[in-house]
């Protein structure tokens, strides 16, 4: 059974720019979220997509978006690229789909983003 | 508010056993989880344990929560060096979908 596959693993942008990170999640999950990793604030959650639409939004600016796809995959983008983008952005998959019960998350390896 | 902390660093010797504290703020806290990551890799779930249980055991790993004083711990026995990680502690919110809330992880370092 193939996992959450994330592409591409690495990237770099200058400031400015756009990105577009792309998440194919375990086959038959319906839900995928994201999560940017940076050492100094950790892990913070971006939002999450079940059935192509967002149903949880972290704190992040207007320059983070993403979307969900009817075959479940998803993809993030940034816009005006910041230094302080740079960073891990992790998407994680799961078969959750009613709000209750434990919500194992299945991650990706990653995407390093390096904006310059 | 949501916040969870954990200490930065442990330094264990092969053999002996780890023990990973966390602590969490928010009492409506469902599921408490335990996620490692290793050098270039993303997160592994370990186990998680619902917040109305005070121990879950799994092989090398027990897990034991203290809901009174918002007190999670993962206790590694007999650790080894392939355990050398960052371990995370999270929690998820009910009605909260896929949003969980890390911890700033815990650097395990283990000496032969």
């Amino acid at each position: 059974k193939a996992g959450v596959t994330q592409t591409p693993r690495y990237l770099i942008k200058t400031r400015g720019q756009q990105v577009t990170l792309s998440c194919s999640p375990i086959s038959g999950h319906r839900s995928v979220s994201w999560y940017q990793q940076t050492p100094g604030q950790g892990l913070q959650f971006l939002f999450e997509y079940f059935s192509e639409t967002q149903r949880n939004k972290g704190n992040f600016p207007g320059r983070f978006s993403g979307r969900q796809f009817s075959n479940s995959r998803s993809e993030m983008n940034v816009s005006t690229l910041e230094l302080g983008d740079s960073a891990l952005y992790l998407c994680a998959s799961s078969l959750k789909g009613a709000s209750s019960g434990a919500n194992v998350l299945t991650f990706g390896a990653g995407s390093r983003l390096t904006v310059l | 508010g949501e916040d969870v902390e954990q200490s930065l660093f442990l330094s264990v010797r092969e053999g002996d056993s780890s023990v990973i504290n966390c602590t969490y703020t928010d009492s409506s806290s469902t599921y408490l989880y335990w996620y490692k990551q290793e050098p270039g890799a993303g997160l592994q779930l370990l186990t998680y344990i619902f917040s109305n249980m005070d121990m879950k055991q799994d092989q090398r790993l027990t897990v034991l929560l203290n809901k009174k004083d918002k007190h999670l711990s993962l206790r590694i026995a007999d650790t080894q060096t392939g355990d050398s990680a960052i371990y995370f502690c999270a929690e998820s919110i009910d009605n909260q979908g896929g949003k969980l809330i890390f911890g700033q992880g815990t650097e395990l370092s283990v000496k032969p």
